[in-house]
């Protein structure tokens, strides 16, 4: 059972627009959600995350955009420029990211062209 | 080191060797968490440790997969008798918890891990 479903898998966009990346969760328990950005041979490294108790949280070019009642979470990457290529992941957990883990989606390879 | 180091950073190995990977974890964080990511595809959650205790190893797909911190420090993810479907990129990530309480976590590079 996949828990966090994340789309599109692939983006392609211009440099200057605005790429989204949407995911949608089940567990009513998750209380953290983190994203991650992950270039070819390295791991992920944390991008922006936001708990439920607020539904936008900004930080530089990346905005997190939050809906509760619809259990959805989006990824918005202002002004993107083509350094910004690379896979995306959401992810999710209880507890604010401790013991169980983290529960990713599947990834969304972004390609931002000159 | 500044960050997360694990090695070998590659790995062939042929069906049936043992293998070990290691890592370690930026200096004074207690927590520990191995995954493992399958090509295209997000981590996923194999086994957490707090300093020296397994704390959950719920996602070690089978008995043949063994993790060990022994001093709470570096840590060994060792995987017997391999088969085709371990091959996989396996990371290690340690944690420190910001000042709303949440664990953030840092990746390293990872081990890619190829089974003939």
């Amino acid at each position: 059972q996949q828990q966090v479903k994340q789309s599109p898998q692939s983006l392609i966009v211009q440099k200057g627009g605005i790429p989204i990346i949407n995911c949608a969760y089940e567990n009513t328990a998750f209380d953290y959600f983190p994203w991650y950005q992950q270039f070819p041979g390295k791991g992920p490294a944390l991008l922006i995350a936001i708990r439920p108790d607020v539904s936008e949280k900004k930080e530089g070019r990346f905005t997190i955009s939050f809906n509760k009642s619809a259990k959805q979470f989006s990824l918005h990457i202002m002004d993107s420029q083509p350094g910004d290529s690379a896979t995306y992941f959401c992810a999710a957990s209880r507890r604010g990211g401790g013991a169980d883990g983290l529960t990713f989606g599947k990834g969304t390879h972004l390609i931002i062209q000159p | 080191g500044a960050g997360v180091s694990q090695s070998p950073r590659y790995k062939v190995a042929k069906r049936g060797q043992d293998v070990a990977l290691r890592c370690d974890p930026i200096s004074g964080h207690v927590s520990l968490f191995w995954y493992q990511q399958a090509l295209g595809q997000g981590p996923e959650f194999l086994t957490y440790f707090q300093n020296e205790a397994q704390l959950d190893k719920s996602g070690l797909p089978s008995d043949r997969f063994f993790a060990e911190r022994p001093e709470g420090s570096v840590s060994t993810l060792k995987i017997q008798r391999t088969q085709q479907e371990d091959s996989a990129v396996y990371l290690c990530a340690s944690s420190s918890t910001d000042r709303d309480g949440n664990e953030k976590l840092f990746f390293g590079s990872g081990t890619q891990l190829s089974v003939l």
